[in-house]
């Protein structure tokens, strides 16, 4: 099982406060992703990594940014949070493989609420 | 037509039954795919990976038909503990998984 870690697990925050969701994997995967999940809703990615200094926008238009400085780490930033933020967010990882697409490993998620 | 489709349920069974459910996505020269299990509030967890000829684990099944384009998870004698969501996941085009809604299985004794 992949090691992968989220921290904060929940967050309360008021609204205009920056905050960083902490996103941490030992496998050395080389992609990492960032999902949003609304309760009872699908995921939608928000951004992704094939590796050091690469990201990329997904699916979901996102106020939210991210930085890939090291293989493991994956943080993604709020400069102003607001309520419409208030969500699950879950990290994830994968190994490269040629050809396919591995499969995703997933943290436990961060619960955001904004107040 | 979405990417990858899944019927919301709920499917409910009893314990003991039989439940399929399926997959169908979009996009024909889609390569892997996967089914995930995601329990109430917490991540998706994988199950299984869908191979070309099919893959069982023990009470699951999973099969892949890529002339009608979808994928399919059997789940024989079923437990209370089966009670989830199970998401489909699918490559698109730009190397990232499309994960469907998801189809919630509510096993009941």
């Amino acid at each position: 099982e992949a090691d992968i870690y989220q921290t904060p697990r929940y967050l309360v925050i008021g609204t205009g406060k920056k905050i960083t969701l902490e996103c941490s994997q030992t496998m050395g995967h080389d992609k990492m992703y960032w999902y949003q999940q609304d309760p009872g809703m699908e995921l939608h990615l928000i951004h992704y990594s094939y590796g050091v200094n690469s990201t990329e926008k997904g699916d979901l238009s996102s106020e939210s940014t991210v930085s890939r400085i090291r293989t493991e780490h994956f943080p993604l930033t709020l400069e102003s949070a607001r309520p419409s933020h208030t969500s699950q967010y879950l990290c994830a990882s994968s190994d490269t493989q040629q050809g396919s697409e591995s499969p995703l490993h997933f943290g436990n998620g961060t619960r955001l609420t904004v107040t | 037509r979405k990417e990858v489709e899944q019927d919301p349920g709920p499917f409910n069974v009893p314990e003991g039954a039989t439940v399929a459910f399926n997959c169908t996505y979009s996009n024909s020269a889609s390569q892997s795919f996967f089914w995930y299990r995601q329990d109430c509030r917490k991540e998706p967890k994988l199950l299984m990976s869908v191979y070309s000829s099919g893959n069982e684990d023990g009470r699951f099944t999973a099969q892949l038909n890529r002339a009608s384009q979808y994928i399919s998870l059997l789940i024989r004698d079923s437990k209370l503990s089966d009670s989830a969501t199970y998401l489909c996941a699918v490559n698109s085009g730009y190397s990232t998984l499309t994960f469907g809604k998801g189809t919630m299985l509510l096993v009941s004794p």
